[in-house]
């Protein structure tokens, strides 16, 4: 299985939005709402800031939300704040009943 | 609430095996799947693999031939077992639950760096 595709870096001013693409195929990301998002800051564990495309876990900022259209998920950050500066994953179930991960975008509040 | 806990060598020989288990506190080991998933020094996360309390694994197809996941439900833990690693097996591992039926990974351990060096 390939990894899911997400671009290399976003950036934004504060108080801006962002949006994070993650390209995968109609054996993961196309084939199920089982696409979810991780939040990871330096040297610390992922936490998950989207599952199921576009629920939020308690305690996450509704300035996050997931969309998705046939192959590509995606993430958005309204109101860009200096703390959302981190790498973000996306994750997928597939068809083959595994997971894949994305590439990782590294996101920079200017 | 759930927490989880990794544990293991730090450091493994090269064509030796990686062996780590996860301890989980706050949950019942028989109520979800569990996961390992690792991340090389400056890279992306790459899954492993998963188990249910009945013992049905499944693997990342790219490691399935090295990779072995078991679980104790006496003691709540869950292992890995990795063989003939080499460097390219360097890399923070981490436990995580697979939450409910959302297939989502959380919560997660905080992380374990397994070095593989001759």
């Amino acid at each position: 299985q390939s990894a899911l595709t997400q671009p290399a870096s976003v950036s934004g001013s504060p108080g801006q939005s962002i949006t994070i693409s993650c390209t995968g195929t109609s054996s993961d990301v196309g084939a199920y709402n089982y696409v979810s998002w991780y939040q990871q800051h330096p040297d610390k564990a992922p936490k998950v800031m989207i599952y199921d495309v576009s629920k939020r876990p308690s305690g996450v900022s509704n300035r996050f939300s997931g969309s998705k259209s046939g192959n590509t998920a995606s993430l958005t950050i309204s109101g860009l704040q200096a703390e959302d500066e981190a790498e973000y994953y996306c994750s997928s179930f597939t068809s083959s009943n595994t997971y894949v991960f994305g590439t990782g975008t590294k996101v920079t509040v200017l | 609430q759930v927490q989880l806990q990794e544990s293991g060598p730090g450091l493994v020989k090269t064509s030796e095996t990686l062996s780590l288990t996860c301890t989980v506190s706050g949950a019942s080991i028989t109520n979800y799947f569990w996961t390992w998933i690792r991340q090389p020094p400056g890279k992306g996360l790459e899954w492993i693999g998963y188990i249910y309390y009945t013992g049905n694994t499944n693997y990342n197809p790219s490691l399935r031939s090295r990779v072995t996941i078991s679980i104790d439900t006496s003691k709540n833990q869950f292992s890995l077992r990795l063989t003939a690693v080499t460097a390219a097996d360097t890399a923070v591992y981490y436990c995580a639950s697979v939450a409910g039926g959302s297939r989502r990974f959380d919560p997660w351990g905080q992380g374990m760096l397994v070095t593989v060096s001759s």
